[in-house]
């Protein structure tokens, strides 16, 4: 089965501007989640839609970051305008839909994001 | 909160070494545990899994056993190859597939 795909893989923007980047999750995967990872740190969850719907977004700074799941499928993270530290790796995720809690995440590679 | 605590590193073994990693956790509820790994510019892939108490999730001679009383999911592999460098991550699922993720063990296995 394809992979969960995002792009772009590197993006370099100076601070103020805006940025977007681009989720296909694993196809069947009601679940799909944008997480934040710093380098040396573990991915920290920003957003978690199922479907169309938002579970959670409790950790998203919504002053400058927007997350929208078009028709339940594909997936865009925004940033509006970019601080320095946002700088970091922003992966996207998805899960086959589980009553419980053991659905493993499916990785995409990643968009490194530097802000300048 | 929900949360999972492992090991800091780098750790680093010579090849044929035995490994540990450990990570212990807090939740609230009954979690599920995972481990995941993280190949130099990738994502992270999964390891290994366990969904209840004394479960052991295995894979590629990975192993880990889930223990309720010490609230712990330590990873070990008896004999570590150079291929295993990459780092290491312990994860907790609750709820509505809510995962969180420890910060990272760096692993690197020299010949």
């Amino acid at each position: 089965e394809a992979g969960v795909a995002q792009s772009p893989r590197y993006k370099i923007i100076e601070k103020r501007q805006s940025v977007a980047f681009w989720c296909n999750p694993i196809s069947g995967h009601a679940t799909l989640y944008w997480y934040q990872q710093i380098l040396g740190q573990g991915p920290k969850l920003l957003i978690q839609f199922q479907n169309n719907g938002v579970v959670d977004d409790s950790q998203l700074p919504k002053d400058r970051f927007s997350a929208e799941r078009l028709k339940g499928v594909d997936s865009t993270l925004k940033i509006q305008p970019a601080k320095l530290e946002d700088s970091a790796v922003y992966l996207c995720a998805s899960s086959l839909r589980s009553p419980g809690n053991n659905s493993p995440l499916h990785f995409g590679n990643g968009t490194r994001l530097t802000v300048t | 909160g929900d949360s999972v605590t492992q090991m800091e590193g780098p750790v680093t073994l010579s090849e044929e070494a035995f490994l540990t990693i450990n990570c212990t956790y807090t939740a609230t509820g009954y979690p599920s545990l995972f481990w995941y790994v993280q190949y130099p510019g990738e994502g992270l892939q999964l390891l290994l899994k366990a969904t209840k108490a004394d479960d052991k999730g295995s894979n590629k001679g990975f192993e880990a056993t889930y223990r309720k009383e010490t609230t712990s999911f330590h990873l070990e592999k008896g004999s570590v190859q150079v291929s295993d460098s990459a780092v290491y991550f312990c994860a907790l699922a609750i709820d509505f597939n809510k995962f969180y993720f420890g910060s990272g063990t760096k692993l690197n296995v020299k010949p």
